[in-house]
């Protein structure tokens, strides 16, 4: 079943302990990226790959890393957690980059951050 | 950078009746603008898109109206149904290679 996944699903941590929150599709696809959701803000972009080892900030990009070193995995690394990184996150990936490719979401991660 | 900015908020409507939800974008170059429905505790899913040399799409229910002058889109949903509640997000493209989303509008249909 063609799909992105997310692990884990729910996080609940504490304040500058590391954390990574990983994304696997198994689309071939090229472009994946990350996104929080909050009330009121929508989804906000926090990183965007291109390809293998091309990878760029987005919008919100502050306090976050990602690594492409495989086609299919994309993971978000929160080296030093704080309360504000709480929020609902989901990874997403197309088949190219560019214009008119859906994109594909995972389930979420919700982490919450004391 | 690309803004975008949906409304409204909140939409109640009775089942049976249209929808409308309007969004507004700031960069004159974006040529494509999808619309996603995210039920609730799922995840985004693409409903409909459009691009820019298109004025109007329309799939069954669900139609998106294209404005570049005013650069604003719409998506209209008509003969509402309970299944139809969630919130639904517009996009638009910017630099070719990523979106930027609007905030959201939580649909209701009440039955």
């Amino acid at each position: 079943e063609a799909q992105v996944t997310q692990n884990p699903r729910y996080l609940i941590t504490v304040t500058g302990k590391k954390l990574t929150v990983t994304c696997s599709q198994n689309m071939n696809h090229e472009y994946m990226s990350w996104y929080r959701q909050d009330p009121g803000l929508g989804l906000r972009q926090i990183y965007y790959s291109m390809n293998v080892e091309v990878t760029d900030k987005g919008d919100v990009p502050e306090g976050y890393k990602v690594s492409r070193k495989e086609k299919r995995n994309f993971p978000l690394i929160l080296e030093s957690p704080s309360p504000n990184q709480t929020s609902l996150y989901f990874c997403a990936s197309s088949l190219r980059v560019g214009l008119y490719n859906e994109q594909f979401f995972g389930p979420g991660t919700r982490l919450t951050v004391l | 950078g690309e803004n975008v900015e949906q409304h409204p908020s909140t939409l109640s409507v009775q089942e049976g009746d249209s929808a409308v939800i309007k969004c507004t974008y700031s960069d004159s170059a974006s040529n494509y603008f999808p619309w996603y429905k995210q039920e609730l505790g799922k995840r985004p899913q693409l409903i409909i898109d459009i691009r820019s040399n298109v004025g109007e799409k329309k799939d069954q229910r669900i139609a998106v109206t294209l404005n570049k002058t005013a650069k604003h889109f719409s998506l209209h949903i008509t003969e509402t149904q309970p299944e139809d509640s969630a919130v639904y997000f517009c996009a638009a493209e910017e630099y070719g290679n990523k979106l930027v989303f609007g905030a959201g509008t939580i649909l209701r249909v009440k039955s």
